[in-house]
């Protein structure tokens, strides 16, 4: 069965600092694979999504993630951290023959002044 | 143009009641997808519908039912509804039935007393 790990449940860190957030899935073939951000009371916002080609993939509010098949990741990555980052980010598979999306359990980010 | 809209924003409910939620996907878009998310999870696929036909479901109970209209908006029915019901139902509409769903709503709020 497909599945999506993020081992980190809650990560701190300093506005300005990067900010490295982990995802490993588990599928028998190479999954769509997808970022997401969701603030309190909100619904779900795109970051960025990998279907094939270019490895490192690039999206809005300066995010960027690194598919490595070899690791079975999709790690992503901001290289300084705004206090509006602070947020719950999602990472997700889509299955294409079965037509449904598996999410992470999610990061929270904290981020100190 | 307006994003994937959901009502109502949030409801109450008793155990053993029904409930219906309602989702009205992007213009043009003709698959809506939905999600429940509970406290401290990331969403779980429930079911995708392409033009009014059923496209994928998730593992979750025949109490939850869905169906799409010729507008392509749709409703999500729960019966006998359980305390465990209480979540984040999240809508997504795609464009066609292969396209994933990128574009959430911002969710209605159940919670079951």
């Amino acid at each position: 069965a497909q599945s999506v790990t993020q081992p980190d449940i809650h990560i701190t860190v300093s506005e300005g600092a990067s900010l490295e957030l982990r995802c490993n899935y588990s599928y028998g073939a190479t999954p769509y694979l997808f970022w997401y951000v969701q603030s309190p009371g909100q619904g779900l916002q795109l970051l960025l999504k990998y279907f094939s080609g270019d490895t490192l993939v690039q999206g809005i509010k300066g995010f960027e993630a690194e598919f490595k098949r070899s690791q079975s990741s999709f790690n992503l990555r901001k290289p300084s951290v705004h206090w509006s980052d602070a947020a719950e980010y999602f990472c997700a598979a889509y299955n294409t023959n079965a037509g449904k999306s598996t999410f992470g359990d999610g990061t929270t980010l904290t981020v100190k002044p | 143009d307006a994003g994937v809209t959901q009502s109502p924003t949030h409801l109450i409910k008793t155990r053993g009641q029904h409930v219906t939620l309602r989702c009205s996907p992007i213009s043009g878009h003709k698959s809506v997808s939905w999600y429940q998310q509970v406290l401290g999870q990331g969403p779980q696929f429930i079911f995708q519908y392409y033009e009014k036909e059923e496209r994928g479901r998730g593992n979750f109970p025949d109490r939850f039912s869905a169906r799409q209209f010729p507008n392509y908006s749709s409703e999500l029915n729960v019966n006998a509804l359980l305390l465990g019901d209480s979540a984040l139902y999240l809508c997504a509409s795609s464009l066609g039935g292969a396209d994933v769903p990128q574009h959430f709503g911002d969710g209605t709020r159940l919670s079951i007393l």
